[in-house]
């Protein structure tokens, strides 16, 4: 079965300086990892997403994670946080083969950035 | 482009109460599905439907009932309100093999 752990709920981190968002997955298949983004009462957005090409993926606001199949790690990264970054990041990785693309999520990871 | 339309965004029932929340998509997306979003726990799958006629339960499927008449809409009732199902509902829309889902902007829900 699939799943993915979010090692830390909360990450604060000062404008200016890097960001980086840890998530573990598990996987009896090749996974599709994605990570998605949700700002206060909104709805949820796609950041980036691995579906086994390259293992550093590019994603929007300057964005990135890299797919580490030895150590079963998607982690997200951005070099220098912005205020507009705080949110709830969730990690998640595509369900089980087959046609119904069910996507399981990590808890989320609550990003404070301070000026 | 309006996407995966949800209504209402906010509502309060009482226990015991029925009512429905509305999903529609204009993408033209097979798959649909409803999610719930409690604090701290991610978002759980509800039901999901690979198509117009077609549903199946996702991990948390009690108290809940869903019907998929056409390709665009995809409601999700509650039978019986019960405090537990106070949460955040998300609709979500995505194409066969795709990878990446569509979500609409979310129902608040409040059972009192």
């Amino acid at each position: 079965a699939q799943s993915v752990t979010q090692l830390d709920s909360h990450v604060s981190v000062s404008e200016g300086t890097p960001v980086l968002l840890r998530c573990n997955y598990s996987s009896s298949y090749s996974p599709s990892l994605f990570w998605y983004v949700q700002h206060p009462n909104k709805g949820l957005q796609l950041l980036l997403k691995y579906t086994s090409a390259a293992t550093l993926v590019k994603g929007i606001n300057g964005f990135e994670a890299e797919f580490k199949k030895s150590e079963t790690s998607f982690h997200l990264t951005k070099p220098s946080a912005h205020m507009s970054d705080a949110a709830e990041y969730f990690c998640v990785v595509s369900g089980a083969g087959g046609a119904t693309n069910k996507l399981i999520f990590g808890t989320g990871t609550l990003l404070a950035v301070q000026p | 482009n309006a996407g995966v339309t949800q209504t209402p965004k906010f509502r309060i029932l009482k226990i015991g109460q029925s009512m429905t929340l509305q999903c529609a998509q204009d993408m033209n997306h097979n798959y649909m599905y409803w999610y719930r979003q409690d604090p701290g726990m991610g978002l759980k799958l509800i039901y999901y439907s690979v198509g117009a006629g077609i549903t199946d339960k996702g991990e948390v499927p009690n108290g809940y009932n869903v019907s998929r008449s056409t390709t665009e809409d995809f409601p999700l009732r509650l039978e019986l309100a019960a405090p537990s199902q106070t949460s955040v509902y998300f609709c979500a829309s995505s194409l066969p093999g795709s990878d990446g889902y569509t979500f609409g902007s979310g129902t608040r829900l409040t059972v009192v």
